[in-house]
C-alpha cells in the first residue's frame, strides 16, 4: 500500500528565509505526487503536482518541488517565505493504477513564520 | 464557477443524533470524493463517486456512514447515531475524469463536533 511520510511536524522560518519541506513516499511504481496547503479552519489548496516529465515542477505562490526517484522524495521549496505562507502543508500520493481516485496524505508540516 | 462548496461549515450535535453534510462540486467535474481529517492528521479517503455511481466505499469507517450522489451532481454524507469519535473535519473534493491525470480540488470542509 502507498504511504507518505512528512518527517517534520513543525518548522519555524524567518520571513525572507528559504524553505524546504520534506516528503518521502512509498509506492510500487512512478507515483502521482501533490503538495497541498491548508490555512487554519480551511480546505486544501493545490500548490503543485507531478505526473511525469520534468522532475522539477513549479507551482503557485513561488513554490517548487523536485521529484527524486532514487530517494523516493518530493520536497517542497521556496526561496523566500512571506508571512502569508504560514499554514499546514500536506504531501500526497495518488494511486496511478486507479486514476488517482485514492489520495494518500502525509500527516502534514505546520509552518510558522517569524518576523 | 467558484469551486467546491460544502454546507454547513460547522455542525455541533449530540451523541446519537444523525447528521447530513452536503457537497456541491465544480460544475463540470464528474468525480466527487469524501475525506475525513482529524486533528493533527492528513485527510483520510472515505469514498468516491463517478457521476452517480459510488465506485469505492470500502473505506467508509462503519455502516453508520453512507454517501449518495443521486443525480451525479451534489452529494450528501450521512452519519447515523453519531459518536464522539466522529468529531472531525469532513472534506469534499471533485475532479474531472478522462485524462488519467486528474487533480482533486477541495472544498472548505464541514467541521463536526459531537458532544
Amino acid at each position: 500500500a502507498q504511504s507518505v511520510t512528512q518527517p517534520d511536524i513543525h518548522i519555524t522560518v524567518s520571513e525572507g528565509a528559504s524553505l524546504e519541506l520534506r516528503c518521502n513516499y512509498s509506492y510500487g511504481a512512478t507515483p502521482y505526487l501533490f503538495w497541498y496547503v491548508q490555512s487554519p479552519g480551511q480546505g486544501l489548496q493545490l500548490l503543485l503536482k507531478y505526473f511525469s516529465g520534468d522532475t522539477l515542477v513549479q507551482g503557485i505562490k513561488g513554490f517548487e518541488a523536485e521529484f527524486k526517484r532514487s530517494q523516493s522524495s518530493f520536497n517542497l521549496r521556496k526561496p523566500s517565505v512571506h508571512w502569508s505562507d504560514a499554514a499546514e502543508y500536506f504531501c500526497a500520493v495518488g494511486d496511478t493504477n486507479f486514476g488517482n481516485e485514492k489520495l494518500t496524505f502525509g500527516t502534514g508540516t505546520r509552518l510558522t513564520i517569524i518576523p | 464557477d467558484t469551486g467546491v462548496s460544502q454546507d454547513p461549515r460547522h455542525k455541533i450535535t449530540k451523541r446519537g443524533q444523525n447528521v447530513t453534510f452536503r457537497c456541491d462540486p465544480i460544475s463540470e467535474h464528474n468525480r466527487l470524493y469524501w475525506y475525513r481529517q482529524t486533528l493533527g492528521q492528513g485527510p483520510e479517503f472515505l469514498t468516491y463517486f463517478q457521476n452517480e455511481a459510488q465506485l469505492e466505499k470500502s473505506r467508509l469507517l462503519s455502516d453508520r456512514f453512507s454517501a449518495e450522489r443521486p443525480k451525479g451532481s451534489f452529494s450528501t454524507l450521512e452519519i447515523q447515531r453519531t459518536e464522539q469519535g466522529d468529531s472531525a473535519m469532513y472534506l469534499c473534493a471533485s475532479s474531472s475524469e478522462g485524462t488519467g491525470e486528474e487533480t482533486q480540488y477541495f472544498g472548505p470542509g464541514t467541521r463536526l463536533l459531537v458532544l
